[in-house]
């Protein structure tokens, strides 16, 4: 099976322009995760989708960041206007249930680089 | 909201060498999940364990859930196991992620 796909692997943009992040799950995941990782500190949750619907955000850092699952299949995270602070890799993970219950498979994630 | 520490920091050891990771964490959780980064290279899951132990291949995790404490264990240790190891745990209580430790980068030399 395949597993999570992201797009892009990298992005460098300049401090206000726009950034979307995709994340395909794994066929059959209701659950679609975001985390991110900026440099020098641990993953951090952003937001947990079941189908379509968002689940928990209370990882988002704030409302320049956009979380968007149409039709529960892939989810794409939007970040307008980016800002410097925003640099760092952002994972995406499905699985099958919730989180304690089943594995989580994770894509490789985006490097974004805010300039 | 749980604090979850990991060590060492960093560890580099010999070709053959055992090797333990620790993991403890403040609050009680309901699933612990090792996961493996090589260098560029996206996150594996190892293993999700809420209680004893469990092997995979070279790979041991245990977890004792009393004293919050969880150790991964690498036996007969190869360079391909040269990773940052992550230890995350999911505490429920709706707080759907996982809170992620620093992780430990590992080096096994030849």
């Amino acid at each position: 099976e395949a597993g999570v796909t992201q797009f892009p692997s990298h992005s460098v943009i300049e401090k206000g322009q726009t950034v979307t992040l995709r994340c395909d799950p794994i066929s059959g995941h209701d659950n679609l995760y975001w985390y991110r990782r900026v440099m020098g500190k641990e993953i951090k949750f952003l937001l947990h989708f079941v189908k379509e619907s968002k689940q928990d955000e209370s990882g988002m850092p704030n409302n320049r960041f956009l979380a968007e699952r149409t039709g529960g299949t892939y989810s794409t995270l939007k970040v307008q206007p980016a800002e410097l602070e925003d640099s760092g890799v952002y994972f995406c993970a499905s699985s099958q249930a919730v989180t304690g219950e089943s594995p989580l498979h994770f894509g490789n994630g985006t490097r974004l680089t805010v300039t | 909201k749980n604090e979850v520490e990991q060590s060492p920091q960093n560890l580099t050891a010999q070709e053959g060498e055992f090797i333990t990771i620790n993991c403890s964490y403040s609050v009680g959780i309901s699933a612990l999940h090792w996961l493996q980064q090589h260098p560029g290279g996206g996150i594996v899951s190892l293993f999700m364990l809420s209680s004893g132990k469990k092997k995979h291949g070279r790979l041991i995790a245990t977890i004792n859930i009393q004293e919050k404490h969880s150790s991964l264990h690498i036996t007969a240790s190869h360079p391909r196991d040269s990773a940052v190891y992550i230890c995350a745990v999911y505490s429920g209580g709706g707080a759907d992620g996982l809170t992620f430790g620093k992780g430990t980068h590992l080096i096994i030399q030849p």
